[in-house]
């Protein structure tokens, strides 16, 4: 079996600062792992990935992940936040043998000008 | 990455009747997933639509309740039947990177409401 945990629901960050969204995860193989990201009343965006190599990954609009695996996380970062990352973000995984992609709980960012 | 268009958009429901959610791609894929995002909540997978064959449900979720259709490679459509209120609930149709490495692609959702 495989799942996701985000143990944050919420996550306030002010305007300018780092954030950090943290997501941790469980597979039985080599893990797929990914960030999506749900703006109000939208689908949800593909942000990254990794799959294999470089334990950091860059993905859209500024935002990096790394891979931990002794730690099993992939946290999700950004070195200055903007008021428009206010969001829902969604990490998931997938068991490389394995089609299913489970998806977290989601954690919603807020950034306070 | 590709282009995948929902409608409706939104909807408001009776309890007891039955809505048909359609979803367009604009490039052809083998499998099509049909997701349920509750409230505040994550996403569930309801089923995976395979063209030519029947959709496969995920534990919680039948035939019965969810039916799937998939034509060709480009369309699919989902029916929640006899709808309750606990049926309200936002519902993404998604495809999976031609890569085959996992991420996903979604629509922008169906977001149904049962009165």
């Amino acid at each position: 079996a495989q799942s996701v945990a985000q143990p944050e629901d919420q996550v306030n960050v002010a305007e300018g600062n780092p954030l950090t969204v943290k997501c941790t995860y469980s597979v039985s193989g080599n893990p797929y792992l990914f960030w999506y990201v749900q703006y109000p009343n939208r689908g949800l965006q593909f942000l990254l990935k990794y799959i294999t190599g470089d334990n950091l990954v860059k993905g859209s609009y500024g935002f990096e992940a790394e891979f931990n695996k002794s730690q099993t996380s992939f946290h999700l970062k950004k070195p200055s936040a903007l008021v428009s990352d206010s969001a829902l973000y969604f990490c998931a995984v997938r068991d490389k043998g394995y089609q299913k992609v489970t998806f977290g709980t989601g954690t919603k960012l807020q950034v306070i000008p | 990455s590709a282009v995948i268009s929902q409608k409706p958009s939104r909807d408001i429901c009776q309890r007891g009747t039955s809505l048909t959610i359609q979803c367009q791609v604009d490039s052809q894929v083998t499998m099509m997933f049909w997701y349920r995002q509750q409230p505040g909540q994550s996403l569930t997978l309801i089923a995976t639509a395979n063209q030519g064959s029947e959709a496969t449900y995920e534990s919680g979720f039948v035939i019965d309740k969810f039916p799937i259709s998939r034509p060709n490679l480009t369309f699919s459509t989902l029916t929640v039947s006899n709808m309750s209120p606990e049926d309200s609930s936002i519902y993404l149709c998604s495809v999976a990177s031609r890569a085959n490495t996992g991420e996903l692609f979604f629509g922008e959702g169906s977001r149904l409401t049962v009165l």
